[in-house]
């Protein structure tokens, strides 16, 4: 049962265009929202989180929307750089419950092209 | 430098044999997390210590095992060892939560790619 799910296996995008890379969810109880990056050979990074009483977060080049009604976030880059070229994993927690646990997607590979 | 390390880097063994998986988490971090991820998957959460206690446990098989210690390091026992076993592993480490407080997300270590043959 795949709570959380990327679509989209991969991404190509030309340099300072924008990136757009969603996820959708099917536990209602998921409350808390995240965005990891993950380069090879490393582990991944927190990029950006979104708490579902917002519907919007930004830090810097990175925003976050939420969607709540249709269980759908996103993440937008802009403009894209071509050291932003990693996998993305979106991941979901249900802070009532889950003690910190989180669920992830598959993830998206997303290059950026000079 | 992520502050959580994890060893080995590397491990290949052989079928129906053992292995364990050392992770340190972040100083000052009480809570490890342990995740899988096999090809094309993505991460595959097994199991959580908060404080030397079991916190949650996810997919994880009945031939894995894992423990934390007093000085809060962690290790995952692997045992019965079979080639779909095959696959990153990854330890996290959080700041303390508890239930309804604030996730703000954890660190990864830098993982331990088993390859089983």
């Amino acid at each position: 049962d795949q709570q959380v799910k990327q679509n989209s296996p991969s991404l190509s995008v030309q340099e300072g265009r924008i990136s757009i890379l969603n996820c959708d969810y099917t536990n209602s109880m998921f409350d808390y929202f995240l965005w990891y990056k993950k380069y090879p050979a490393e582990g991944p990074t927190f990029l950006i989180s979104i708490s579902s009483i917002k519907d919007k977060n930004e830090d810097g080049r990175f925003t976050v929307f939420l969607n709540k009604s249709a269980k759908h976030l996103s993440l937008h880059i802009v403009p894209s750089q071509p050291g932003d070229s990693a996998v993305y994993f979106c991941a979901a927690s249900d802070s009532g419950t889950s003690y910190g646990k989180l669920t992830f997607g598959q993830g998206t590979i997303l290059t950026v092209h000079p | 430098d992520s502050g959580v390390t994890q060893t080995p880097k590397h491990l290949i063994t052989a079928t129906g044999q053992r292995v364990t998986l050392r992770c340190s988490p972040r100083s000052g971090d009480l809570s490890v997390y342990w995740y899988q991820q096999s090809l094309d998957q993505g991460l595959q959460f097994l199991i959580q210590y908060y404080n030397g206690e079991e916190r949650a446990k996810g997919n994880i098989l009945e031939r894995f095992s894992a423990q934390q210690f007093p000085d809060l390091h962690s290790e995952l026992n692997l045992s019965s060892l079979e080639l779909g076993d095959s696959a990153l592993y990854f330890c996290a480490s959080s700041v303390p939560n508890s239930p309804g407080g604030p996730n703000y997300g954890y660190t990864f270590g830098s993982g331990t790619r088993l390859t089983v043959v």
